[in-house]
């Protein structure tokens, strides 16, 4: 069992560019939530989401921020236009039912800069 | 609104001495607590957790107290080690249909001293 797989582990990006960061839920596990951690601070909750659906994305910011679970492949969170305030890690946990035992991935460092 | 608030920020401790670390939540509709683990450059991983019906949990050399009229639950590492170094977040999830969303406290650095 690989654990919840997210990649890259690093990502820099100019202000401006994309960002796309990926999640693989443990196996079995169709049940997907983003967070977000900023220097010195707990995470925060981003956004839920089951296999094509968005549950709850009421921590998503509402601009150029993104999330998908598509019915094939990892779930995708997307930056557009990136500013050095998106700079965090960003962590996927994933679940087999939709409650909070659920098991993080190692995340995603994004730098903007 | 911070609505787990966690102390201390850092806590220094001998090897073989008691951690503890104090939270504290607001939200009354929260029904389950979990602590989690992080090392540097890893993802949070789910330590112990506690659901209000007990006052105490253990396992191993981690217990959670809980008081649920003072809103208060703590995290006690019984004879710490210096691998327990790492920063420790409280967490907390409400009852009911949001019972997926996990609210943070900011964190404590535990560093244990050989």
């Amino acid at each position: 069992n690989a654990g919840v797989m997210q990649n890259p582990r690093h990502l820099v990006r100019r202000r401006g560019q994309e960002a796309r960061l990926r999640c693989s839920p443990m196996k079995g596990h169709s049940h997907v939530y983003w967070y977000r951690q900023l220097p010195e601070e707990g995470l925060k909750f981003m956004v839920y989401l089951q296999k094509e659906n968005i549950i709850d994305e009421s921590g998503m910011p509402k601009e150029r921020f993104s999330a998908e679970f598509p019915k094939e492949g990892p779930s995708i969170l997307r930056i557009q236009q990136v500013v050095r305030g998106d700079s965090a890690a960003y962590f996927c946990a994933s679940s087999p039912n939709g409650q909070s035992g659920y098991t993080f991935g190692s995340g995603t460092r994004l730098t903007v800069v | 609104q911070q609505q787990v608030k966690q102390s201390p920020q850092s806590l220094i401790v001998q090897k073989g001495g008691i951690s503890i670390i104090n939270c504290a939540y607001e939200n009354t509709a929260f029904d389950y607590f979990p602590w989690y683990q992080q090392f540097p450059g890893k993802g949070p991983a789910l330590l112990i957790a506690i659901r209000p019906d007990v006052s105490e949990k253990k396992e191993g050399r981690f217990t959670i107290s809980f008081n649920k009229s003072a809103k208060q639950f703590s995290l006690h590492i019984m004879d710490s080690q210096p691998g327990d170094s790492a920063t420790y977040f409280c967490a907390a999830s409400p009852s009911g249909g949001s019972n997926y969303k996990l609210t943070f406290g900011k964190g404590t650095l535990l560093t244990v001293n050989p």
